[in-house]
């Protein structure tokens, strides 16, 4: 059964406190994504990885960081740095290769609240 | 920074009505994605049309892209109460290392 998943699907933190998202696929996927999506909007790039070893910055990456050891993970570490935390996480692979082509598979997504 | 803006924010209509999403944007695509996503739920993608295209089809789906005006729309014919959902837009840019752009979506209610 092939998918990307995340865990957990609810988490609460206290303020101050690092926390880390879990993202996993079994697609054979090289590029993997997180976004943050708030109420009423839109998805947000928090970091991209093209390929193992390797990630890039999105549009709101201060305050997270994230690792890519593994093709099949790419955990996101949500630091005390991070202003406003609280928010729905999601989590997207896709094949790469396919030129001009970019369809994300995205995971159930990670609601984190923090308090 | 978002490059698709839907329209209208939000739509509400009967069972068995066809409902019509807009999506305009500002810069050169590679192609434009439409994703529907359920109340707390990951996005799901619904149809691709790549910038050389004018129109697909996916089921009930039809998507048109006018490059010119820098536009797409996704009608969804026959609807469901099922189809209520949120519907995002994203357009895949021309730049090497080009990443999907969202729009804030358009909340669809099918009212049964």
């Amino acid at each position: 059964d092939g998918g990307i998943t995340q865990s957990p699907k609810y988490l609460f933190r206290k303020e101050g406190q690092n926390v880390t998202l879990s993202c996993e696929q079994n697609l054979n996927h090289d590029a993997m994504y997180w976004y943050r999506q708030d109420p009423g909007q839109g998805l947000r790039l928090i970091y991209y990885s093209q390929i193992v070893n390797d990630f890039q910055k999105g549009d709101i990456a201060e305050g997270y960081s994230v690792s890519r050891e593994k093709k099949e993970s790419f955990p996101l570490t949500v630091t005390s740095a991070q202003k406003n935390p609280t928010a729905f996480y999601l989590c997207a692979s896709s094949i790469k290769g396919l030129a001009g082509a970019n369809e994300q598979y995205f995971g159930p997504g990670t609601r984190l609240t923090v308090t | 920074s978002q490059q698709g803006e839907e329209d209208p924010q939000a739509l509400s209509i009967q069972e068995g009505e066809n409902a019509t999403m807009n999506c305009s944007y500002k810069t050169s695509i590679n192609n434009l994605q439409w994703y529907r996503q359920n109340s707390g739920r990951g996005l799901v993608h619904l149809i691709l049309i790549r910038s050389n295209e004018r129109e697909k089809h996916s089921g009930r789906l039809r998507v048109t892209l006018d490059t010119s005006k820098k536009s797409s729309s996704l009608l969804i014919t026959a609807s469901r109460a099922a189809d209520t959902a949120s519907y995002f837009c994203a357009t895949d840019g021309t730049g090497a290392n080009s990443k999907l752009t969202f729009g804030k979506g358009i909340t669809l209610s099918v009212r049964p």
